[in-house]
């Protein structure tokens, strides 16, 4: 069974741009959720999708939106881009149908930078 | 929201002793904790984790316990070995897939 596979793994954007990364969770698995990890403040959760419904979000400003579509496939975008977005962008999947959180896998993430 | 602790930020050992990692939570709905190890370069993976309704769980050389009065739950991996040598990050959750994650313990394991 493939893992989760994240596009692009590097990209290098300027101030002031926006940026849209892609996620494709594991067969089967119907939840996707995005984190940001710095060196900082470690991962931090950005939103959570089931079935093309946001459940969950965290506390992030509104520039960060993300969306999934029929197939479970998410994105997640970044507008009018701050040095501190800089980050790796991971995303992680799970199958999602039961309330209790399980086990999430993670993808390898996009490492963005902010120039 | 849910605020996680983790301590030490960084732990160095020598090979064989053990470990330890705590991790203190602060939302008492929670129910989820497990613990990721990510090494260098790769994306975090889970090692183990427990539910609320358990108090101690144990996977050859880890074990977490979980003391749900005091809040805390804490990582133990006995007999180190250098490819034990990672980042540690705890988390919490009250459901739907989402974890709030302690800041991570760099373990550094020496031969």
């Amino acid at each position: 069974k493939a893992g989760v596979t994240q596009t692009p793994r590097y990209l290098i954007k300027t101030r002031g741009q926006q940026v849209t990364l892609s996620c494709s969770p594991i067969s089967g698995h119907r939840s996707v959720s995005w984190y940001q990890q710095t060196p900082g403040q470690g991962l931090q959760f950005l939103f959570e999708y089931f079935s093309e419904t946001q459940r969950n979000k965290g506390n992030f400003p509104g520039r960060f939106s993300g969306r999934q579509f029929s197939n479970s496939r998410s994105e997640m975008n970044v507008s009018t881009l701050e040095l501190g977005d800089s980050a790796l962008y991971l995303c992680a999947s799970t199958p999602g149908q039961s309330a209790n959180t399980g086990e999430l896998f993670f993808g390898e993430g996009s490492r963005l930078t902010v120039l | 929201g849910e605020n996680v602790e983790q301590h030490p930020s960084t732990l160095s050992v020598q090979e064989g002793d053990s470990a330890v990692i705590k991790c203190t939570y602060s939302d008492s709905a929670s129910n989820y904790f497990p613990w990721y190890k990510q090494e260098l370069g790769k994306r975090p993976q889970l090692i183990i984790d427990i539910r609320s309704n358990v108090g101690e769980k144990k996977d050859q050389r880890i074990a977490v316990t979980l003391n749900k009065t005091a809040k805390h739950f804490s990582l133990h991996i006995t007999e180190t070995q250098p490819e034990d040598s990672a980042v540690y990050f705890c988390a919490a959750s009250g459901g739907y897939s989402t974890l709030t994650f302690g800041k991570g313990t760099m373990l550094l394991v020496s031969p």
